[in-house]
């Protein structure tokens, strides 16, 4: 089974501009998180969907949505970037909506200059 | 207060020894933890979960869980360098997952 894919793996932008993180859950999973990490706060939570609803929010402006598609695929998207933006962006999936055990991607590395 | 509370560490133990990682967690009602390891540039794999009040082992990994402390913690027996990674631990509440900051564990050769 292929694991959880997200692209691109590496982004540089510059300040005022919008991005968009995409991410593939293992083949069957359902439920797909993202989290933010950097090297002073650690995992923090930004979102989680599960059939196509969100169903949980972290405290992260509204400059940081994201949206579920039909095959489960996620794609979070940050407008306005600022340079506090820069970091690992970490999608996981799980089977169900019960998301206790997560499989995390690679993250994509976004830079923002 | 943080919701999850770890020592950044780094810790250092020499390879044979037990390392000890702690987490404290702020929400009394809390239901499931885990820990996870990340290896430099990688992404965090789940390693063990605890859902009840005592010692869960396996294999050199034991995870310890008191919920009227609200605290958890890891011990890996017999640490061996290729353990040198961030553990993180995480909380599981109210259909959200949230992690600590992380433990950096180097156990020397």
């Amino acid at each position: 089974k292929a694991g959880v894919t997200q692209t691109p793996r590496y982004l540089i932008k510059t300040r005022g501009q919008q991005v968009t993180l995409s991410c593939s859950p293992i083949s069957g999973h359902r439920s797909v998180s993202w989290y933010q990490q950097t090297p002073g706060q650690g995992l923090q939570f930004l979102f989680e969907y599960f059939s196509e609803t969100q169903r949980n929010k972290g405290n992260f402006p509204g400059r940081f949505s994201g949206r579920q598609f039909s095959n489960s695929r996620s794609e979070m998207n940050v407008s306005t970037l600022e340079l506090g933006d820069s970091a690992l962006y970490l999608c996981a999936s799980s089977p169900d909506k019960r998301s206790e055990k997560l499989f995390f991607g690679s993250g994509t590395q976004l830079s923002v200059l | 207060q943080k919701e999850v509370e770890q020592n950044s560490g780094p810790l250092s133990v020499p390879e044979g020894a037990i390392a000890s990682l702690n987490c404290t967690y702020s929400d009394r009602v809390s239901q499931s933890f885990f820990w996870y390891r990340q290896y430099s540039g990688k992404s965090p794999e789940l390693i063990m979960s605890i859902y009840s009040n005592g010692d869960k082992e396996d294999g050199r990994f034991t995870a310890q869980l008191n919920k009227a402390s609200q605290y958890v913690s890891l011990l890996i027996r017999d640490s061996q360098p290729s353990d040198s990674a961030t553990y993180l631990c995480a909380v599981y509440n109210n259909n959200d997952m949230r992690f600590g900051a992380g433990t950096r564990l180097t156990v020397k050769p």
